[in-house]
């Protein structure tokens, strides 16, 4: 178990629909990372969030949007849902901002189906 | 663009036998690498990590070896146990905010 929890395990909704998916950090780390990982896909880095504020920004559609409120847990919203958005969506955690000094800590991902 | 790959999506080893996962980057700028161990219906777990300015880096029967003129790194596991049958990510970092994560390598140890 690595101390980092995500809500729902499981997501199944339709085109156009809007879900919210919820992270919460380790105890005590400051940064929250998104990914998502699609169908034979490696994770694509979406966004990081360090004590409340975007820190850096990869892959995230327009559609996606992200934040980290002062008890440090964050959402991904995602909107105007397609059929590609299918994927499992993870959450990750970290001490500080530099993550290499402080290893990842990954939750166990929210799996988003589209229908 | 892919900025690192992982070409082989599979590989199977004997136990006891040593297994050497690859993992190619573009990006020269890249300055640390880390490998995770994914199982099924888990989040990936971190293994391993080596800083642009070595070359090997070494943490029980883990080692990885960094060629930066060939811009590959490689995860060796020696020996390899049933227990290390999972999906293994590399990823790489510039300045430690932004990852880029490899599409994995499945390794299966037959016991």
């Amino acid at each position: 178990d690595s101390g980092v929890t995500q809500t729902p395990k499981h997501l199944i909704t339709a085109t156009g629909q809007r879900v919210t998916l919820r992270c919460s950090p380790r105890s005590g780390d400051l940064s929250v990372y998104w990914y998502q990982q699609s169908l034979d896909q490696g994770l694509q880095f979406l966004i990081q969030y360090y004590n409340g504020e975007e820190r850096a920004k990869g892959n995230i559609l327009e559609r996606f949007s992200a934040q980290q409120f002062p008890d440090l847990h964050s959402e991904l919203n995602l909107s105007s849902l397609e059929l590609g958005d299918s994927a499992l969506y993870f959450c990750a955690s970290s001490a500080q901002g530099r993550s290499p000094l402080n290893e990842q800590f990954f939750g166990p991902g929210t799996r988003l189906t589209v229908l | 663009d892919q900025q690192v790959k992982q070409n082989s999506p599979s590989l199977s080893v004997q136990e006891g036998r040593i297994s050497i996962l690859n993992c190619d980057y573009t990006n020269s700028m890249f300055d640390y690498f880390l490998w995770y161990k994914k199982y099924p219906a888990e989040g990936p777990t971190f293994l391993i990590s080596i800083s642009s300015i070595k070359d090997k880096n070494e943490d029980g029967r883990f080692t990885v070896f960094l060629n930066k003129s060939a811009k590959h790194l490689s995860l060796h596991i020696v020996p390899s146990q049933p227990g290390d049958s999972a999906v293994y990510f590399c990823a790489a970092t510039l300045t430690g905010n932004q990852f880029y994560f490899g599409t994995g390598t499945s390794l299966t140890v037959i016991p």
